[in-house]
């Protein structure tokens, strides 16, 4: 079974662009999560999505948004880039959210220039 | 200013010890924890999890003990290898209903062989 799929692994934006980033979750599950991971901050939770909708965002700006495909892919998008948001951007995958195992991808490399 | 990176407190073992890598989390509230091995460049790998109906639970090689007075987890790694050097982190998931994960500063454990 194929785990958490993330794309890009690399990327690198100048201030001001948006970018949009891709998760693929383990086939059969259907709650998605973002997670920004900053050597500063750690890991801290953006959102996750579950069946399409968006069940719980975590503290960051409205910059900062999401969607869910009806095959559960999930996609998530920072607009107008500032430098602080050069990170690791994770997703996890699981089941059916709540008490269940999640599991995370390779992540995305975000780099701010 | 510069930001300054979370200095991770460090085990150093080796190779064949028993390490013991402790966690504290944050809310009473909390009913489910799982324990991540995340590597250099890579995203987080599932260990193990337990509920909160539970004070103990073994994997291969690892047990997870659960003190819901102190908020106290600790992961047990028995017969420690150099493969298993990584950062450790504890998650708590805040609300049983969605996928949330808080997660501690972790610690990095070194094996030498």
């Amino acid at each position: 079974k194929a785990g958490v799929t993330q794309t890009p692994r690399y990327l690198i934006k100048t201030r001001g662009q948006q970018v949009t980033l891709s998760c693929s979750p383990i086939s059969g599950h259907r709650s998605v999560s973002w997670y920004q991971q900053t050597p500063g901050q750690g890991l801290q939770f953006l959102f996750e999505y579950f069946s399409e909708t968006q069940r719980n965002k975590g503290n960051f700006p409205g910059r900062f948004s999401g969607r869910q495909f009806s095959n559960s892919r999930s996609e998530m998008n920072v607009s107008t880039l500032e430098l602080g948001d050069s990170a690791l951007y994770l997703c996890a995958s699981s089941f059916s959210g709540g008490n269940t195992e999640a599991f995370f991808g390779q992540g995305t490399r975000l780099t701010v220039v | 200013g510069e930001s300054v990176g979370l200095h991770l407190p460090t085990l150093s073992v080796q190779e064949g010890d028993n390490s013991i890598i402790n966690c504290a989390y944050s809310n009473s509230a909390s009913d489910y924890f799982i324990w991540y091995k995340q590597e250099s460049g890579k995203g987080p790998q599932f260990i193990i999890d337990i509920r909160s109906n539970m004070d103990k639970r073994q994997g291969q090689r690892v047990t997870v003990l659960l003190n819901k007075t102190v908020k106290h987890l600790s992961l047990q790694i028995a017969a420690t290898q150099p493969g298993d050097s990584a950062v450790y982190f504890c998650a708590e998931n805040l609300n049983s209903g969605y996928s949330t994960l808080t997660f501690g500063k972790g610690t990095m454990l070194l094996v030498s062989p």
